[in-house]
């Protein structure tokens, strides 16, 4: 069975442009959830989705957003990029029965 | 403050050694998840447990809903145990997000 797969794996962008990263979660998972970490900060709750509808949000700014399609990939966008939007953005997908997490290798994104 | 803290923040123990991580919360949580970040990114989930104890080889996971504190224990630790150690509480109700501690990294030295 295949896992969680982010692409892109890295990417470099400069500040201004958007970004879209792209999350397959396991076949049959419907719950994707996507995370920021940063090295001060730790690990970040972005926000979550659930059967194409966004079920929770993190306290992130409007410029970033999410959307889950019908077959449960989920992508995230970030406009007009900043600096500090340099980090490693996880998604886990996940079991509505089960609840157990599987996560991606992540990608890694540096705005400069 | 974070609702999630974690402690200790580093941990340098020796091969074989037991190893204790704690996770205490101030939230009302549905379940506590405890996860692995190797170098490199890659996150494992080790266990997800809303009470009692779990127990998966080498590692026991334990939580009290009581005091809102779970604790992660390595026996017989192995340099390949080397990571960083991160617990997430899962809110309850319809505060489904998971709050995640700032993690313990582990060295154990052979």
């Amino acid at each position: 069975k295949a896992g969680v797969t982010q692409t892109p794996r890295y990417l470099i962008k400069t500040r201004g442009q958007q970004v879209t990263l792209s999350c397959s979660p396991i076949s049959g998972h419907r719950s994707v959830s996507w995370y920021q970490q940063t090295p001060g900060q730790g690990l970040q709750f972005l926000f979550e989705y659930f059967s194409e509808t966004q079920r929770n949000k993190g306290n992130f700014p409007g410029r970033f957003s999410g959307r889950q399609f019908s077959n449960s990939r989920s992508e995230m966008n970030v406009s007009t990029l900043e600096l500090g939007d340099s980090a490693l953005y996880l998604c886990a997908s996940s079991l509505e029965q089960t609840g157990e997490l599987f996560f991606g290798e992540g990608s890694r994104l540096t705005v400069l | 403050k974070n609702e999630v803290e974690q402690s200790p923040q580093n941990l340098t123990a020796q091969e074989g050694e037991f190893i204790t991580i704690n996770c205490s919360y101030s939230v009302g949580i549905s379940a506590l998840h405890w996860l692995q970040q190797h170098p490199g990114g890659g996150i494992v989930s080790l266990f997800m447990l809303s009470s009692g104890k779990k127990k998966h080889g080498r590692l026991i996971a334990t939580i009290n809903i009581q005091e809102k504190h779970s604790s992660l224990h390595i026996t017989a630790s192995h340099p390949r145990d080397s990571a960083v150690y991160i617990c997430a509480a899962l809110g309850a109700g319809n505060n489904r997000k998971l709050i995640w501690g700032l993690g313990t990294s582990l060295a154990v030295n052979p």
